[in-house]
């Protein structure tokens, strides 16, 4: 249990389909992430958020929409997605920002999504 | 670009072996950290090593940061099945704060 929970942990959608992915963190961190992994992909960090703003946004298409309320809880909103999008979306949070300056992330165990 | 390949992809071993995963690049990074995911959960934090040369041990773990901080190894002493799982090495810099490059993985499968 590393204080991060992921749900759904399965999403099958089709194309058409909006549904959201949601992250809530117990941990009191300040930093979250939204990343995505695909098979023989490296893990792609999507998106990120520091006391609720957003600081980095990687270049995402439109088609998956992020939301921070709060500093506990992170969706992933997802409309008319494509079958390359098919992955497993990981959501981490962190104490304060500054994962690449050795802050530990604290992964979810993310949700398998599968576009038809 | 940074770009962090790791070899091998793939590793199969018996219990009791060791063995050596390879984290290699043509960028310098001011951190590297370690990561190991087990099937159907999200990647654990291992170490971070932060000094060109460095050395970490983690019971049976050995992590080394290159000199020139350009690359990285996870060497494993007598392999346990629950070693088994998905490794990832993940660099940063300063100036960066929030983006860590994470390298291509390596699955290990260790048996019986």
């Amino acid at each position: 249990e590393t204080g991060v929970t992921q749900t759904p942990r399965h999403l099958v959608m089709g194309m058409t389909n909006k549904k959201s992915l949601k992250c809530e963190q117990h941990l009191g961190h300040n930093a979250m992430y939204w990343y995505k992994q695909s098979a023989k992909k490296p893990l792609e960090l999507m998106f990120v958020y520091s006391l609720e703003e957003r600081v980095e946004n990687n270049s995402v298409p439109s088609r998956f929409s992020p939301e921070c309320p709060n500093s506990s809880h992170l969706f992933l909103h997802l409309h008319t997605l494509q079958p390359e999008d098919s992955a497993l979306y990981l959501c981490a949070s962190s104490h304060a920002l500054g994962a690449s300056l050795g802050e530990k992330l604290f992964f979810g165990s993310g949700t398998q999504l599968s576009v038809l | 670009t940074q770009l962090l390949e790791q070899s091998p992809q793939f590793l199969s071993i018996q219990e009791g072996e060791n063995l050596t995963v390879y984290c290699n690049s043509s960028s310098v990074f001011s951190s590297l950290q370690w990561y190991r995911q087990e099937p159907g959960e999200g990647p654990v934090l291992l170490v971070t090593v932060v000094t060109g040369g460095e050395v970490k041990k983690l019971k049976r773990l050995t992590f080394q940061f290159g000199d020139a901080r350009k690359d990285s190894s996870l060497h494993i002493t007598a392999a346990q099945p629950g070693d088994t799982g998905l490794y990832l090495c993940a660099g940063g810099n300063t100036g960066t704060a929030s983006k860590l490059t994470f390298g291509t993985g390596t699955r290990l499968q260790v048996t019986l």
